[in-house]
C-alpha cells in the first residue's frame, strides 16, 4: 500500500522553462511534506518543505504547492537549469507516534536539456 | 559544517555473514533515522532514535536487523545472517528534534550480498 505516489517516473524539460513535479498521498494524517533532490551515489539533499497549515511555500527558484482536499502536492522549478537534472523525491510525515518517520514516493527523474 | 557521515561507503559480503554499518550524525542533532533504498525504489523507513526515548523500530523488516545509538552520537545498524534481498543502499539521516525540521542525509552505504 503506497501512501505517497509519484506517478511520473521521468520528466524532460528545456533549460529556462518550468519543471513541474507532482506527488499524491493517501494518508490524511500527513501534515508535513518535503521535497528532496538526489544525484547518483549521493544521499538525498533537502530542497523545500511545507506544513499542512500552508498551501504554498517559496524558496528562490523552487515553489511547493499543497492541495489538501485533493491530497496533492507539486514542486515548481523556474527557470529550470541543467544542474537541476536529478531524481526528485517527495516525502511526508504525520504527527503523533509517527513523528519523524518519513514516507517517500518512488521518485521522478528530471532531465533539463541545455 | 560537517554533514552526516556514513561508513563504509560500499560493502560486499557473502550471504549468511553479519554486517555492521555506521552513522555519525550532524553535531547537535538529537534525532537519527535509518532508511533503505532498494534498486529503482523510494526510501523505506527502518528505525528512528530520539534522545533517550525508546527507538521506533516499526520499519525493521525482520529480527535479523538491529540498531543501536550511543547517546546522541554514533549509530550502528547491524544485519545478521545477510540474505540477497538485503542488497540495497542504507541511508542515515539526522535532524533537530523540533516540529517540522527537515532530515539531512548521508551518502549511504551500498551493500551487496553475493
Amino acid at each position: 500500500d503506497q501512501q505517497v505516489k509519484q506517478n511520473s517516473p521521468s520528466l524532460s524539460v528545456q533549460e529556462g522553462r518550468i519543471s513541474i513535479l507532482n506527488c499524491d498521498y493517501t494518508n490524511s494524517m500527513f501534515d508535513y511534506f518535503l521535497w528532496y533532490k538526489k544525484y547518483p551515489a549521493e544521499g538525498p539533499t533537502f530542497l523545500i518543505s511545507i506544513s499542512s497549515i500552508k498551501d504554498k511555500n517559496e524558496d528562490g527558484r523552487f515553489t511547493v504547492f499543497l492541495n489538501k482536499s485533493a491530497k496533492h502536492l507539486s514542486l515548481h522549478i523556474v527557470p529550470s537549469q541543467p544542474g537541476d537534472s536529478a531524481v526528485y523525491f517527495c516525502a511526508a510525515s504525520a504527527g503523533g507516534t509517527s513523528y519523524g518517520k518519513l514516507t517517500f514516493g518512488q521518485g521522478t527523474i528530471l532531465t533539463v536539456h541545455p | 559544517g560537517a554533514g552526516v557521515s556514513q561508513s563504509p561507503s560500499n560493502k560486499v559480503t557473502e550471504k549468511g555473514k553479519d554486517v555492521e554499518l555506521r552513522c555519525d550524525p550532524i553535531s547537535g542533532h538529537t534525532a537519527l533515522y535509518w532508511y533503505r533504498q532498494r534498486l529503482g525504489q523510494g526510501l523505506e523507513f527502518l528505525i528512528y532514535f530520539q534522545g533517550n526515548s525508546a527507538p521506533d523500530k516499526s520499519g525493521l523488516p525482520s529480527d535479523r536487523f538491529s540498531a543501536e545509538r550511543t547517546g546522541e552520537s554514533v549509530s550502528t545498524l547491524t544485519i545478521q545472517r545477510t540474505q540477497q534481498e538485503d542488497s540495497a543502499v542504507y541511508l542515515c539521516a539526522s535532524s533537530e528534534y523540533r516540529n517540522n525540521q527537515p532530515q539531512h542525509f548521508g551518502d549511504g552505504t551500498r551493500l551487496s550480498i553475493l
